[in-house]
């Protein structure tokens, strides 16, 4: 079945470390996005990729970093740098240039300890 | 700048009563609109989408919404609610010249017994 896969659904984060939330996608999607989830904020964009080797930032890029060497795969590092990490964090993706809905993975709740 | 606006938070209604989910949008290009769902520690679901055309779109579980262009609102409606419609709801808009999708901050609807 296709579908936007992000792994892992839990993670948890000591205060000061990096860490990677993966996203895979299998439906021949060009555009990739990462959403910031907090309660009662909806969706804030962190980043998206219109195509491989190119990202934009979003609204609130500060403290994230991506990368798109796959046009399957959009990583998402939320680095030290980032005040406040707790969240939940949703990947996306969509044809390019079409007026089509973006499809969404199960996101990935992150927690510092 | 393109912003969506959900007039509500939170929403009670009883179960098989009508409800409406209000949404406003400005933006001073063509536009795409679409309405999701979202259940708890889940993805966002398409229910609905509007890109041309009839200005009344149906959507999946009974939902319809009506494209106002003089109003620039884009209202979600369900006649009768059941408590498996228990969610969080967005609205969002896009755009093609960058593939950015925009949402709103989510109306939480509680259906009461």
């Amino acid at each position: 079945d296709g579908g936007i896969t992000q792994s892992p659904k839990y993670l948890f984060r000591k205060e000061g470390q990096n860490v990677t939330l993966s996203c895979e996608q299998n439906l021949n999607h060009d555009a990739m996005y990462w959403y910031r989830q907090d309660p009662g904020q909806g969706l804030r964009l962190i980043y998206y990729s219109q195509i491989v080797n190119d990202f934009q930032k979003g609204d609130i890029a500060e403290g994230y970093s991506v990368s798109r060497e796959k046009k399957e795969s959009f990583p998402l590092t939320v680095t030290s740098a980032q005040k406040n990490p707790t969240a939940f964090y949703l990947c996306a993706s969509r044809m390019q240039g079409t007026t089509t809905e973006a499809f969404f993975g199960q996101g990935t709740r992150l927690t510092v300890v | 700048a393109q912003s969506v606006t959900q007039l509500d938070s939170q929403v009670p209604v009883f179960e098989e009563a009508p409800v409406e989910l209000r949404c406003n949008y400005s933006s001073s290009v063509s536009v795409y609109l679409f309405w999701y769902v979202q259940y708890p520690n889940q993805g966002l679901q398409l229910l609905l989408k509007y890109l041309s055309g009839s200005t009344l779109v149906k959507g999946i579980n009974g939902f319809e919404a009506e494209f106002n262009k003089s109003q620039t609102s884009f209202h979600l409606r369900k006649p009768s609610v059941h408590i498996s419609d228990t969610a969080e709801y967005f609205c969002a808009v896009g755009r093609n010249r960058d593939d950015k999708i925009i949402f709103g901050k989510g109306t939480r609807l509680h259906i009461l017994p």
